[in-house]
């Protein structure tokens, strides 16, 4: 079964430095994203990505952020400066007919700023 | 504000009793609400989904229901099993946008 992958899978990295977490989302999907998951809480939205510009981010997806498809199959998020609340586990998504149908989760990486 | 919230955050039973989890959203326009499982440090993981036009979606032991008028769904486990152990939660695919608004999560302890 295909499935979404990132690497790496744990990242630890220090205040103020960049980091890119990587995913290759499923091959015929479209419509990719990013979640995010701080230890014991909920999942929350970070951005959505079709067509090769994002198409909708939450206010948590500051100037700190950015995410890019480079090629043909990894889709990218970048961090710029982390800070410590940035700890939490990344997850990318993708589907193939858009929101309204099932968006696919990678295992995620956990992101660790010290 | 976008909110799903999820009732109750814990939940334990004995094996093959029932087990019901329930979200309440504020959009009255979501029209997509997929519940998704995750054990502890995995992917979640899609279990079942509904979409508005219907009102009562079933696979298995599995089974969601939604009451648009009443802004609420729910997920029903039936014959539940210790590997049904694991935190659930429900989303709702905000207005006319991209993104899926998750509840709080529901932790399931299912002791055998």
């Amino acid at each position: 079964e295909p499935e979404v992958t990132q690497t790496p899978s744990h990242q630890v990295t220090q205040m103020g430095q960049e980091v890119i977490l990587r995913c290759v989302p499923i091959s015929n999907h479209l419509y990719f994203y990013w979640y995010r998951q701080i230890l014991g809480q909920k999942v929350e939205f970070l951005v959505s990505f079709y067509n090769n510009e994002i198409s909708e981010k939450s206010e948590i997806f500051d100037d700190q952020f950015s995410v890019e498809r480079p090629d043909g199959s990894n889709f990218t998020l970048k961090i710029r400066s982390t800070k410590l609340e940035d700890s939490a586990m990344y997850f990318c998504a993708s589907s193939d007919f858009g929101p309204n149908t099932e968006a696919f989760f990678g295992q995620g990486t956990r992101l660790t700023v010290v | 504000g976008e909110n799903v919230e999820q009732h109750p955050s814990t939940l334990s039973v004995q094996e093959g009793d029932s087990a019901v989890i329930k979200c309440t959203y504020s959009d009255s326009a979501s029209n997509y609400f997929p519940w998704y499982k995750q054990e502890l440090g995995k992917r979640p993981q899609l279990i079942i989904d509904i979409r508005s036009n219907v009102g009562e979606k079933k696979d298995q032991r599995i089974a969601v229901t939604l009451n648009k008028t009443a802004k609420h769904f729910s997920l029903h486990i039936t014959e539940t099993q210790p590997e049904d152990s694991a935190v659930y939660f429900c989303a709702a695919r905000w207005k006319n946008t991209d993104k899926l608004i998750f509840g709080t999560g529901t932790r399931l302890q299912v002791f055998p």
